[in-house]
């Protein structure tokens, strides 16, 4: 068990670029999650995966965030047109179902910094 | 929709002081579950507990301890004879607890509490 991978860890650019993060989740988890980090705050949920099927994506997802997992196990999450309010640590999380209340597993995460 | 308040914002303890970090959450749900989460600065949230909605008994882990208090809405987490590891940002986080995805759903955070153990 490797945990959850999460590349790359830190990631600068400039405004209007587009950016893609990874996450390969524990390899037998069926379950993925997104979730975003501002400073001072507590994660927000982002989106979830069942296996390869986007299950639930929240309002904060604008529609220049999109998110895969194209084979049901690693994913990537998108940001086209990036904007500054887009800063923030980028957390991957998985879990399986199959487990009885297994917990969530998260990665150390990806930081974005939009200049 | 599901809250969840975290108070207190940085606490600072000398080493062996215990210290309590307080929760408070809100739902309309009558199933769900707490958590309580540690971030070190490595950014790697790490799971401490989870307790569900039903089980009202105090948790008591090596030097942690949580009390959950239903009649108050509360979850609030212990650290006895604190140390120096014990720095970190904790977050307390509530999930629903659907049919389908029982204990693993989506968590809502509170803004957590960082914690400083001073030699």
């Amino acid at each position: 068990d490797t945990g959850v991978s999460q590349n790359p860890r830190h990631k600068i650019t400039k405004r209007g670029q587009n950016v893609t993060f990874r996450c390969d989740p524990i390899s037998e988890h069926n379950r993925l999650y997104w979730y975003r980090q501002t400073l001072g705050q507590g994660p927000e949920f982002l989106t979830y995966f069942q296996n390869e099927a986007q299950l639930e994506k929240s309002r904060l997802l604008s529609d220049r965030f999109s998110a895969e997992r194209p084979k049901g196990s690693f994913s990537t999450l998108e940001i086209q047109r990036t904007e500054q309010g887009d800063s923030a640590m980028y957390l991957c999380a998985s879990t399986s179902d199959r487990v009885m209340l297994s917990p969530l597993h998260f990665g150390n995460g990806t930081r974005l910094t939009v200049t | 929709a599901q809250k969840v308040t975290q108070a207190q914002t940085e606490i600072s303890v000398v080493e062996k002081e215990d210290v309590t970090l307080d929760c408070v959450y809100e739902t309309r749900d009558t199933t769900y579950y707490l958590f309580w989460y540690k971030q070190p600065p490595s950014g790697e949230l790490v799971f401490l507990i989870r307790r569900n909605s039903f089980d009202e008994q105090n948790e008591i882990s090596g030097r942690y301890s949580w009390n959950f208090q239903k009649s108050t809405s509360s979850f609030n987490f212990t650290i006895t004879a604190s140390q120096v590891v014990d720095s970190a940002v904790y977050f307390c986080a509530l999930s629903e607890a659907g049919v389908f995805t029982g204990a693993n759903s989506k968590l809502t955070f509170g803004k957590g509490i960082t914690l400083s153990v001073r030699p």
